[in-house]
């Protein structure tokens, strides 16, 4: 069955970075985009960021724009989020999530949590 | 960006209730919007897709309706495992957004 296990998540104080990894299986990894969503304490769902299949497009929300990186190795099904300089408001729960090949999130990871506090 | 606004943000319902939960989009989505449910540390589960048609596995009690605008989901008669958070989410245009929630509680 579809897997999506996420790691990398910690404490951080602002201005450092973070890399996140999510790993694939039970799938086509290299078939499909991957999204990063995150959910702040008490709050709704954020998207973040999408990386296509291929690597090649790349789209992220504004606030995260030059300070996030996706990127992924399809040789190794694992997707990654790169983010530097990072902020308070950037505290949450990031996950993993599949594109439906229809932009919907069909299959979520479990999370892995990021603070960032000094 | 497309801004959706979820309606009401509590619903307080017993177990064999229909609930019936809203989802208003600031400008017209056509029907690519989708809902999904979310228990307490657990990761968030594709409802409904396209508005109105349901993801693999999601039960019949589950159903949605409406285009442009406004739309609705619908759970026919609430089961326990059904009360949770539920999200719309539309993915007609970038940056692809979420509504603030509805919760569904037990009254």
């Amino acid at each position: 069955q579809v897997e999506l296990v996420e790691s990398g998540g910690g404490v951080v104080q602002p201005g450092r970075s973070l890399r996140l990894s999510c790993a694939a299986s039970g799938f086509s990894f290299r078939n499909y985009g991957i999204h990063w969503v995150r959910q702040a304490p008490g709050k709704g769902l954020e998207w973040v960021a999408v990386i296509w299949s291929d690597g090649g497009h790349k789209f992220y929300e504004d606030s995260v724009k030059g300070r996030f990186t996706i990127s992924r190795d399809n040789s190794k099904n694992t997707l990654f989020l790169q983010m530097n300089s990072l902020r308070v408001e950037d505290t949450a729960v990031y996950y993993c999530a599949r594109d439906s090949l229809s932009g919907y999130y069909d299959s979520w990871g479990q999370g892995t949590r990021v603070t960032v506090s000094s | 960006e497309i801004v959706l606004t979820q309606s009401p943000a509590t619903l307080s319902l017993s177990p064999g209730d229909r609930a019936t939960l809203s989802c208003r989009a600031s400008q017209s989505v056509s029907s690519y919007l989708a809902w999904y449910q979310q228990k307490p540390g657990q990761a968030p589960r594709l409802l409904i897709y396209d508005a109105s048609n349901r993801a693999t596995a999601i039960p019949a009690r589950f159903s949605g309706s409406g285009s442009g605008t406004d739309f609705t989901l619908t759970i026919s008669s609430l089961e326990p495992e059904d009360f949770a958070v539920y999200y719309c989410q539309q993915r007609s245009s970038w940056p692809l957004t979420f509504g603030g929630g509805t919760q569904v509680e037990i009254k």
